[in-house]
């Protein structure tokens, strides 16, 4: 059984700090990792890609993906308001053609 | 340039009534996929289809629902004697080409209320 696994929150964090979202897979043959934000009554974006063990950046935004421990995290720098939202972790396994999502985890920033 | 469309974007429906949705991929993409994502719940992969080979159906929950694709863009999304637990939200993504190093890019999504 293919699993993708997040922390539900919600994560609540102040205006300007470091939000960390982790995500954990447990299918050593994953091969690439995607974080989406989804605002409520809204679509999945996609924020970024990460394919590589160690950090991607990409603005505010840091993937950092540890194959051996199976994990991969998004950071978020500089928090705003505007980053309140549930962020969909995804993964895909090498041996087919699904993309597995976890359950999201919800992130508030407080003014 | 245009992103993936679906439609309509809501649809209320009565339990045991067909419906169709649609989606529109981003031009050039060949790669389509179908979610399905009920109240608080996470996406769950419905259906795939790559160009012109045999679409991967593996998630489609039951035999009422089915897709195809035609002329390798459009797909309709079918689902027969609609049920109350048939309610969510329909998502379609679109991405390149099948590889897992391709990026998904969702439309917009259809919610689904079946009474």
């Amino acid at each position: 059984q293919k699993e993708v696994e997040q922390n539900s929150g919600p994560l609540s964090v102040p205006e300007g700090a470091i939000a960390s979202l982790n995500c954990t897979y447990s299918d050593r043959g994953s091969q690439s990792f995607f974080w989406y934000r989804q605002y409520s009554g809204k679509s999945p974006e996609l924020i970024m890609s990460i394919y590589s063990n160690g950090d991607k950046e990409d603005g505010r935004f840091t993937a950092q993906l540890n194959k051996a421990s199976q994990y991969v995290s998004l950071l978020i720098r500089d928090s705003q308001p505007s980053d309140s939202a549930t962020y969909l972790c995804a993964v895909n396994w090498n041996t087919g053609n699904q993309f597995y999502f976890g359950t999201g985890t919800s992130l508030t920033v407080i003014p | 340039g245009a992103g993936v469309s679906q439609s309509p974007s809501n649809k209320v429906t009565e339990k045991g009534k067909d419906v169709e949705l649609r989606c529109d991929p981003i031009s050039g993409h060949t790669a389509l996929y179908w979610y399905r994502q009920s109240l608080g719940q996470g996406l769950e992969f419905l259906i795939y289809f790559q160009g012109n080979s045999a679409p991967d159906k593996s998630g489609l929950p039951s035999d009422r629902f089915s897709a195809e694709r035609t002329g390798g863009s459009v797909s309709t999304l079918t689902i027969q004697r609609t049920q109350q637990e048939d309610s969510a939200v329909y998502l379609c993504a679109s991405s390149w080409r099948q590889s897992s190093y391709n990026e998904q890019f969702f439309g917009p999504g259809t919610r689904l209320t079946v009474l």
